[in-house]
């Protein structure tokens, strides 16, 4: 149980368009999952924490216009990545918790998703 | 504010145990997760500690102090499989939030 699942895993764009991440909960109902970024030979940041239903919230410095994360369904949030520049090439990985073999407390990751702008 | 530290790497021996240290420092604790990470991979649970004491799940066992903000991860019979990042998180009460530490590099050799 407990699995996390994120689309696509790999994505190259061009400057200047969005993309978007899916990530999904497939055997539990996640009420909050989270977005983190990753750098080369860096720990995660976290971005933003996402309730099912409500709007997220945003790190201190992550900005909400650029990064916007919709978390329509207990099983379902994306990250849209708008108008990317490379500076946003990086390993977004998101996680959920909720009810999972019964515990609550554990964030459980997704595989990553590995963006690299152009 | 919130600080964790643990070391950037350390280097280990195929069958040996090692011993990765993590201290903290952080309002409104509410557990400590470690995590292992393979490079280019998303980080996968092994265990997690809200009271102080060790917890044991076969070859890996954590162990959680409050009082001095301290925590280790103990790695037994090491295998060459378990080359990875191993990364250490505090959780505050503050919507669940982890915050992690910069993670540690283990590498193991024959």
């Amino acid at each position: 149980g407990a699995v996390v699942s994120q689309h696509p895993s790999r994505v190259i764009c061009k400057s200047g368009t969005s993309v978007k991440i899916e990530c999904r909960s497939l055997d539990f109902q996640a009420t909050t999952m989270f977005w983190y970024r990753q750098f080369p030979k860096q720990s995660l940041m976290l971005m933003a924490t996402s309730n099912e239903g409500s709007k997220a919230t945003y790190e201190q410095g992550v900005e909400k216009d650029k990064f916007l994360i919709n978390h329509a369904s207990l099983t379902l949030s994306t990250l849209t990545v708008t108008s990317a520049h490379p500076e946003d090439s990086s390993f977004y990985i998101c996680s959920a918790t909720g009810i999972a073999g019964g515990n609550t407390d554990t964030q459980y990751f997704g595989p990553g998703t590995r963006l690299t702008v152009l | 504010g919130q600080n964790i530290d643990q070391p950037t790497e350390m280097t280990a021996t195929e069958g040996a145990i090692v011993q990765i240290n993590c201290t903290y420092q952080t309002s409104g604790f509410n557990g400590l997760f470690w995590y292992q990470q393979h490079a280019g991979e998303a980080p996968t649970f092994l265990s997690y500690n809200v009271l102080d004491g060790l917890e044991e799940k076969g070859r890996f066992s954590s162990f959680l102090s409050r009082s001095k903000g301290y925590s280790y991860l103990l790695l037994k019979e090491l295998q060459m499989k378990d080359s990875a990042s191993y990364l250490c998180a505090v959780r505050n009460n503050q919507g669940g939030k982890l915050i992690f530490g910069q993670g540690t590099e283990l590498s193991v050799k024959p």
